[in-house]
């Protein structure tokens, strides 16, 4: 089973900030097969990236993924207020799929 | 539009049995893989079970194999999953979801399973 870890586990920054979310693999995630996902309370979580770096439909340019092997990095470059959520990362290279912790953004 | 709309969550015993249900519309159900993901009270997302189109190929988490059942009709455009011998550890909200090619493109909203005495 790959394990991933995320950090930091809480991310506090104000709006306009740039934000660095980090997933580190136990093992390498084969064919940068790693997607990113924002879940607000309340809320089923929103498919953000995949494939490690293409956005999925509807998701606005200030979110960027980027990694390989085992370590990707989601990059939010301007926190916009509903941008304050927790953010997980997910492997689909192998069964049982995987999630990191998560990675709260919380405002500053 | 794609909709997900999961039920048939509520209050059980443990030892006790469940099955929710996710009704699917907006897309074509026969096209996709799907899943279940569950989340415990304040806790991260844990997959839990996916199936292909047909049917014809399961995987289970380990903490639930042998006591949960994923299943879907097509002619319904309906996904199950029958739960068994149910344990506190099994209290979360439970998610269906797509599965493309690995990944999660549209969630239901979820259903809460309390499994308590």
């Amino acid at each position: 089973e790959i394990v991933l870890t995320q950090s930091p586990g809480t991310l506090s920054l104000s709006p306009g900030e740039r934000a660095t979310l980090s997933c580190r693999a136990s093992q390498s995630v084969s064919r940068s097969y790693l997607a990113w996902y924002q879940q607000k309370p309340g809320q089923a979580p929103r498919l953000l990236i995949y494939g490690a770096s293409s956005r999925a439909t509807g998701i606005p340019d200030r979110f960027s993924g980027s990694g390989s092997g085992t370590d990707f990095t989601l990059t939010i470059s301007r926190l916009e207020p509903e941008d304050f959520a927790v953010y997980y990362c997910q492997q689909y290279s192998s069964l049982p799929r995987t999630f990191g912790q998560g990675t709260k953004v919380e405002i500053k | 539009e794609v909709q997900l709309v999961e039920s048939g969550g509520g209050l059980v015993q443990p030892g006790g049995s469940l099955r929710l249900s996710c009704a699917a519309s907006g897309f074509t159900f026969t096209s996709y893989w799907m899943i279940w993901v569950r989340q415990a009270p304040g806790k991260g997302l844990e997959w839990v079970a996916n199936m292909n189109q047909a049917g014809s190929e399961k995987y289970y988490v380990d903490s639930v194999k042998g006591r949960f059942t994923i299943s879907r009709d097509n002619a319904k455009n309906s996904l199950y999953l029958q739960m068994n011998s149910l344990r506190a550890e099994d209290t979360a909200v439970y998610f269906c979801a797509t599965d493309y090619y690995g990944y999660f493109q549209h969630w239901g909203q979820g259903t809460l399973v309390t499994v308590s005495s």
